[in-house]
Parts: C-alpha cells; sequence; structure tokens
C-alpha cells in the first residue's frame, strides 16, 4: 500500500500569509495526485487534481505542485475562508490512500 | 448542479447489517466511476471501494473486504454499499463520491460529493 504523509499536521497562521503544506508518498504516484479541503460538518472539495491542475471554480490563490513522491499545496495569501483541514490523496494504485490532513487553524 | 444524495446510515448493533445508498442526480451516471470514503469521528478521510461505471472493476480496502459490497444500478443513478459484519470501528460518516472523469479503466479525483450518512455501531 501506498502511504501518503502530510506535513505539518496542523499549523497556525493569520489572514494574508503564504501557507503551504507538504505530502510525501512512500512511493511514486506519478501525479496521480489530489488536494481536498475540508471544513466542519462538510464534505471535502477538491481543490487540485492531479498534482497541479486548478479545479473549475477554486479561486486561483491556491496552486499545488510536485511529481513523484513530494508534491505540495501552496495558498498565496490565506483568507479567512480557508481556514479547513487539507487532505492529499492519491489513485495512482488501489488501495487509494489520504494523507492525515493539515488543519489551518487562525493565528 | 450535479448532486449526489446518500441514504440508509443507522444505528445498528455489532454485526448487524446495513444498506447505504447514493442517488445522482444531473449527469451521466454510467459513465463514471463512484466510490466510498467515510470518516470517523474526530479522524481523517479513508477510502472504502470503488466501482467502475458499468459495474466492474470492484476495489476494497482491506479493512471492509469480505464485508462489504458495492454494487451500482445504471438505470436508477444509484450507488450502493451493502455493510455486513459491521463492527465499532465501521461506526463513520459515510460519503459517496463521484470521478472526475469519464471511466476509461483509471480512477480519479473526486470532484462531486455527497453530504453524508452516518453510520453507527453500537451495542
Amino acid at each position: 500500500d501506498i502511504q501518503m504523509t502530510q506535513s505539518p499536521s496542523s499549523l497556525s497562521a493569520s489572514v494574508g500569509d503564504r501557507v503551504t503544506f507538504t505530502c510525501r508518498a512512500s512511493q511514486s504516484v506519478s501525479t496521480s495526485l489530489h488536494w481536498y479541503q475540508q471544513k466542519p460538518g462538510k464534505a471535502p472539495k477538491v481543490l487540485i487534481y492531479s498534482a497541479s491542475s486548478l479545479q473549475s471554480g477554486v479561486p486561483s490563490r491556491f496552486s499545488g505542485s510536485g511529481s513523484g513522491t513530494d508534491f505540495t499545496l501552496t495558498i498565496s495569501t490565506l483568507q479567512p475562508e480557508d481556514f479547513a483541514t487539507y487532505y492529499c490523496q492519491q489513485t495512482y494504485s488501489f488501495p487509494l490512500t489520504f494523507g492525515q490532513g493539515t488543519k489551518v487553524e487562525i493565528k | 448542479e450535479v448532486n449526489l444524495l446518500e441514504s440508509g446510515g443507522d444505528l445498528v448493533r455489532p454485526g448487524g447489517s446495513l444498506r447505504l445508498s447514493c442517488t445522482a442526480s444531473t449527469f451521466i451516471f454510467k459513465n463514471f466511476a463512484m466510490s466510498w470514503v467515510r470518516q470517523a469521528p474526530g479522524k481523517g478521510l479513508e477510502w472504502v471501494s470503488s466501482i467502475g461505471g458499468t459495474g466492474g472493476d470492484e476495489k476494497y480496502a482491506d479493512s471492509v473486504k469480505g464485508r462489504f459490497t458495492v454494487s451500482r444500478d445504471n438505470s436508477k443513478n444509484t450507488l450502493y454499499l451493502e455493510m455486513k459484519g459491521l463492527r465499532a470501528d465501521d461506526t463513520a460518516v459515510y460519503y459517496c463520491a463521484k470521478d472526475q472523469i469519464p471511466f476509461n479503466g483509471q480512477f480519479d479525483a473526486f470532484d462531486i460529493w455527497g453530504q453524508g450518512t452516518m453510520v453507527t455501531v453500537s451495542s
């Protein structure tokens, strides 16, 4: 199974900050890596698919990069609505796996 | 607006059974792979099962293999998850989710999710 490890597990940031978090796969997933945002009590929402493609309707302050085993999600200018938990997911091989999540909290 | 609506979640005793349903609207259901993802209270996301567009290509997490069965009825635009031998650690919100691209043998990002249905396994 491919293990997905996100870091950090949580971070505190202020509105306007640039935030970057990472996702590492235990073996190559090529670019079959996707990022989701989840707010409390809500279903996840895809932000970035295939490592770097911005999902339609998602603000351009979100960006993704990476391939193989190392990936990053960047929020260029943190907005109040961005405080949430972010998960990476690989769909390269079964079982599909998610990272444990990064919770972004208000500083 | 593309929509997924889950139903069937309930309180069930250990060892019991339950069937979840997920009804889709406003997209060509048969063209897309579908999946189930669960989230235990206060925990992260866990993939449970996926099924290809025509109903083949069934995949399962080891934690549910042999106990859960995924199926779909494309004439009813509905995805199912039959759960047997339920355990306390199956307690979670269960989401159904749609693949982003029409099924071509590969599974992709989940672009649409349902609102979730709660399954509680407790005596």
